[in-house]
């Protein structure tokens, strides 16, 4: 079956150190996302990919890294700079078709610190 | 700036009754899609109904539906003879039809009760 997978469901991180957070997606997006969601604050985004080897800042990136080497792969790491990183992470993908245009969700990572 | 508000953070009804769902939003942009997210008790997102804002038409399916007010920037959801399993926070969110983004809003948490 077709769909995002994020691994691991939760992780933690010791002060100073760098986690990634894994997101993996078959489903032929051209679109990928990472949206952070704390409680009563909704989904915030963090970044975003359009296309392979490109992506962009979303409105909450301080703290945090990505890649795009691969269609199927966005990864996040969460830097030693992110001074307040417990939150549930979620990875989302979508087609970049108008009439179509959805996003589809992982399970999410839990992060919490030590 | 494409802003939304949902303004009900919890809200409670009875099992078999019908609820509604207050979500309002802001931009500029004559063309976008609206979309209604379900996250249960397992933090799974689930889409559960879009609305594309140049069709007239109110979307339903089964017994969720909306009503969308394009003058007034409205676009509640209706659940009708609620079920347990409706239990969960529910987000609002549009996106534009160029540059991927999507925008949601802070969530209503809705309790269905026995």
């Amino acid at each position: 079956d077709g769909g995002i997978t994020q691994s691991p469901k939760y992780l933690f991180r010791k002060e100073g150190q760098n986690v990634t957070l894994s997101c993996e997606q078959n489903l032929n997006h051209d679109a990928m996302y990472w949206y952070r969601q704390d409680p009563g604050q909704g989904l915030r985004l963090i970044y975003y990919s359009q296309i392979v080897n490109d992506f962009q800042k979303g409105d909450i990136a301080e703290g945090y890294s990505v890649s795009r080497e691969k269609k199927e792969s966005f990864p996040l790491t969460v830097t030693s700079a992110q001074k307040n990183p417990t939150a549930f992470y979620l990875c989302a993908s979508s087609m970049d078709t108008p009439t179509n245009e959805k996003l589809f969700f992982g399970s999410g990572t839990q992060l919490s610190v030590l | 700036a494409q802003t939304v508000t949902q303004s009900q953070p919890e809200m409670s009804v009875q099992e078999a009754e019908t609820v509604t769902l207050s979500c309002t939003y802001d931009t500029s942009e004559n063309n976008y899609y609206l979309f209604w997210y379900k996250q249960p008790p397992s933090r799974q997102m689930i889409l559960v109904i879009r609305q594309e804002a140049y069709k007239q038409q109110n979307a339903t399916e089964n017994r969720f539906s909306v009503n969308f007010q394009k003058a007034a920037k409205s676009f509640s959801l209706k659940i009708s003879d609620s079920q347990l399993g409706d239990t969960a926070m529910y987000f609002c969110a549009f996106s534009l039809p160029t540059g991927n983004q999507f925008y949601f809003g802070t969530g209503t948490s809705l309790t269905v009760i026995p």
